[in-house]
């Protein structure tokens, strides 16, 4: 079945300690991205990539970082997580080579005490 | 000023109505506009895309950009219960095709 899959799904840590949401795809696609979505400020862009080895940011970046070693995956690594990051975190693929035609994973709740 | 403004809503509606949820945007620069749905507890899922200006229809779906007056809508023919979830509009394109902005969403149930 293709899809995108997150890990963890749910996730309650504390501030500082270092952490890494993965996500991975099967379908093969070249482009992937993340988003955090909360309340009253909508989906917003975190960092993509539109290919191994190359990823740039998106609308919100700070206090995040991203690899992308290999087609299929790309984790998304807070360092030292803070209240603030608190938030529901999309991955998404796609095979347009472009932000069109995403596919989404089904999300990770980040609660950061 | 947001560069997708799209009112949040909530918008009801009874079985079979036509829905209309609106965008606006700022940046004349973007070439792709997409409608996304996300029902609750879940990834959103596309529902559409459109190139430049123009019209796309999908079934009891409709997507419209204008532009001219940087408008994208869609449209829901013969709207379902199964159609309530939270509508979100979004662009890409410009200077770089990896970056997407969204709208806030619209929350829309359709009442039996």
């Amino acid at each position: 079945e293709a899809q995108v899959t997150q890990n963890p799904r749910y996730l309650i840590t504390v501030t500082g300690k270092k952490l890494t949401v993965t996500c991975s795809q099967n379908m093969n696609h070249e482009y992937m991205s993340w988003y955090r979505q909360d309340p009253g400020l909508g989906l917003r862009q975190i960092y993509y990539s539109m290919n191994v080895e190359v990823t740039d940011k998106g609308d919100v970046p700070e206090g995040y970082k991203v690899s992308r070693k290999e087609k299929r995956n790309f984790p998304l690594i807070l360092e030292s997580p803070s209240p603030n990051q608190t938030s529901l975190y999309f991955c998404a693929s796609s095979s347009s080579g472009g932000a069109y035609e995403q596919f989404f994973g089904p999300g990770t709740r980040l609660t950061v005490l | 000023q947001k560069e997708v403004e799209q009112d949040p809503g909530p918008l009801s509606v009874p079985e079979g109505a036509i829905v209309s949820l609106n965008c606006t945007y700022s940046n004349s620069a973007f070439q792709y506009f997409m409608w996304y749905r996300q029902y609750s507890r879940k990834g959103p899922e596309l529902l559409m895309y459109t190139y430049s200006s123009g019209n796309k229809e999908d079934g009891r779906f409709t997507a419209q950009v204008d532009k001219s007056s940087k408008y994208i809508s869609l449209f829901i023919r013969d709207s379902q219960p199964s159609d309530s979830a939270t509508y979100l509009c979004a662009h890409a394109g410009g200077t770089s095709y990896g970056k997407l902005t969204f709208g806030q969403g619209t929350i829309l149930t359709v009442h039996p």
